[in-house]
C-alpha cells in the first residue's frame, strides 16, 4: 500500500543536540512539507519542497533545517538553535497538480527533551 | 493572507445527536476547502473536500458545502457515534497551489 513512513514514533533530545526526523514516501508525490502540532493548536508549517533539491521556509523554520536529496525522502533536522522543540511533528505530501489536491500525512513524530 | 477559524471546542455530545462545527475562512480568489480528522496520537486523515462555490463534500455521514457568500465551510453530521470522537481541522488551499492553512482544530468527545 502506499503511503507516508515517519520514524522514529517516540524520540528524545539532549540539550545541545541535533536530531533528525525522517519522512518517506511511496506515492510519487512531488511536494512534501513539515508541519508542527503543539498541545490544543493547529498545525504549524515548518518547511515544504515541490520538487527535489529545492524547498521553501514555512511560517516558523527558524532552528530547523530540511534536504530534500530524493523524490522520495524529505528528512528534518532539529537544531539545537530551537530553544522549544518538545512538539508533535507530521510530515505530508500532495501532488503537484495546482490548488485542490490534499494533502496525505504520516503517522508522526513525537519528540521530546530530555 | 490567508486564514481559517473554527469554532472552539471541546465539544461534547451524547451518542446520535446532531454535529455541527463551523469553520469560515479568509483568501483572495476562490480556495480549496477541507475538513481533516485527528484520531488521538495519528496524523491526519483526509475527511472531504470542496473545490468550488456550492460544492458539498460528503464522507462517512459527514458533509460540509461551499458558502462563498457567507466565506464558510461547516462539518455536519446527522446522527455522531462514539467512535467519531477525535479532532477536526478545516483547512483551506489558496489559487497558487498546494500549501494548505489550518484552524486550530475542534476536538469532539461524543458519549455513549
Amino acid at each position: 500500500d502506499g503511503g507516508i513512513t515517519q520514524s522514529p514514533k517516540y524520540l528524545f533530545r539532549k540539550e545541545g543536540q541535533n536530531v533528525t526526523l525522517s519522512c518517506e514516501q511511496n506515492l510519487n508525490h512531488d511536494a512534501m512539507y513539515w508541519y508542527r502540532q503543539d498541545p490544543g493548536q493547529g498545525l504549524r508549517l515548518i518547511y515544504y519542497s515541490q520538487i527535489v533539491n529545492d524547498f521553501q521556509k514555512g511560517d516558523i523554520a527558524e532552528g530547523y533545517s530540511v534536504s530534500r536529496e530524493k523524490k522520495e525522502s524529505f528528512p528534518l533536522t532539529v537544531t539545537s538553535a530551537q530553544k522549544n522543540p518538545t512538539a508533535f511533528y507530521l510530515c505530508a505530501s500532495s501532488t503537484q497538480t495546482g490548488a485542490g489536491q490534499p494533502q496525505h500525512f504520516g503517522d508522526g513524530t513525537r519528540l521530546s527533551i530530555l | 493572507g490567508d486564514s481559517v477559524t473554527q469554532m472552539e471546542g471541546p465539544v461534547t455530545l451524547s451518542e446520535e445527536a446532531f454535529l455541527t462545527i463551523n469553520c469560515t475562512y479568509t483568501a483572495t480568489g476562490y480556495p480549496s476547502l477541507f475538513w481533516y480528522v485527528q484520531y488521538p496520537g495519528e496524523g491526519l486523515q483526509l475527511l472531504l473536500k470542496a473545490t468550488k462555490a456550492d460544492d458539498k463534500g460528503s464522507n462517512k455521514g459527514f458533509e460540509a458545502t461551499y458558502r462563498k457568500e457567507t466565506t464558510s465551510f461547516h462539518l455536519e453530521k446527522g446522527s455522531v457515534q462514539v467512535s467519531d470522537s477525535a479532532v477536526y481541522f478545516c483547512a483551506l488551499s489558496g489559487t497558487s497551489g498546494s500549501r494548505l492553512t489550518f484552524g486550530e482544530g475542534t476536538q469532539l468527545t461524543v458519549n455513549p
